[in-house]
């Protein structure tokens, strides 16, 4: 198993362009979460999706759009990107059936925007 | 809603010297509890979580963690840090009653462990 896997690693836009940022688990679980990490602001949720076909918004949502591709993927998308999105950005999933909520976290990608 | 608060932001401290790591949080419900560590440009690896039984729980790395109801606190210690702890260590909690909702994270302690 491979677990959470994130692409790319690093990325550098400039203020405007967009990019999507990808997720893929292969561990079956239904949960799946993005979150952003700022020096001193520990981690905060962007959007989540409790199963295939549902999002909610998390924390932190205002210039982010997100898409449940399937059960495997979840993507998160910039549209317009402003250097207060330079962050780096984890992707995590959740076991399925569980009443608490450990999650596993992907290597996570590092955004530049300048 | 819930809250974790994670006072020190770095904590430095010797080799072979012990470390608390102290976590507090605020809630009004029932909440589980999770230590996540974070090593250099590496994502979050689960710690040690506290569910349920008894208060005290323990890593396989020799880290253990205490939840105190009255205290609302969770602090992480260790008897005896090694140079490889040196990691970025953040504590969460979830609502237990409503177990896929999200996990609330504090905003980290950095432990810098030198020779």
């Amino acid at each position: 198993n491979a677990g959470v896997t994130q692409t790319p690693k690093f990325q550098v836009l400039k203020t405007g362009q967009s990019m999507t940022l990808q997720c893929a688990q292969d561990m079956n679980h239904n949960s799946m979460y993005w979150y952003r990490q700022d020096p001193g602001m520990g981690l905060r949720l962007i959007y989540y999706s409790a199963s295939e076909g549902t999002t909610d918004k998390g924390e932190v949502p205002n210039g982010y759009n997100v898409s449940r591709l399937n059960k495997r993927e979840f993507s998160l998308r910039l549209e317009s990107a402003a250097p207060s999105q330079t962050s780096v950005y984890f992707c995590a999933s959740r076991i399925p059936g569980q009443m608490y909520n450990e999650q596993f976290f992907g290597p996570g990608t590092r955004l530049t925007v300048l | 809603a819930q809250s974790v608060t994670q006072l020190d932001s770095q904590v430095p401290v010797f080799e072979e010297a012990p470390v608390e790591l102290r976590c507090n949080y605020s809630s009004s419900v029932s909440v589980y509890l999770f230590w996540y560590v974070q090593y250099p440009n590496q994502g979050l690896q689960l710690l040690l979580k506290y569910l349920s039984g008894s208060t005290l729980v323990e890593s396989i790395n020799g880290f253990e963690a205490e939840f105190n109801k009255s205290q609302t606190s969770f602090h992480l210690r260790k008897p005896s840090v090694h140079i490889s702890d040196t990691a970025e260590y953040f504590c969460a909690v979830s609502d237990r009653n409503t177990g896929f909702q999200k996990l609330v994270f504090g905003t980290g302690t950095r432990l810098l462990v030198s020779p």
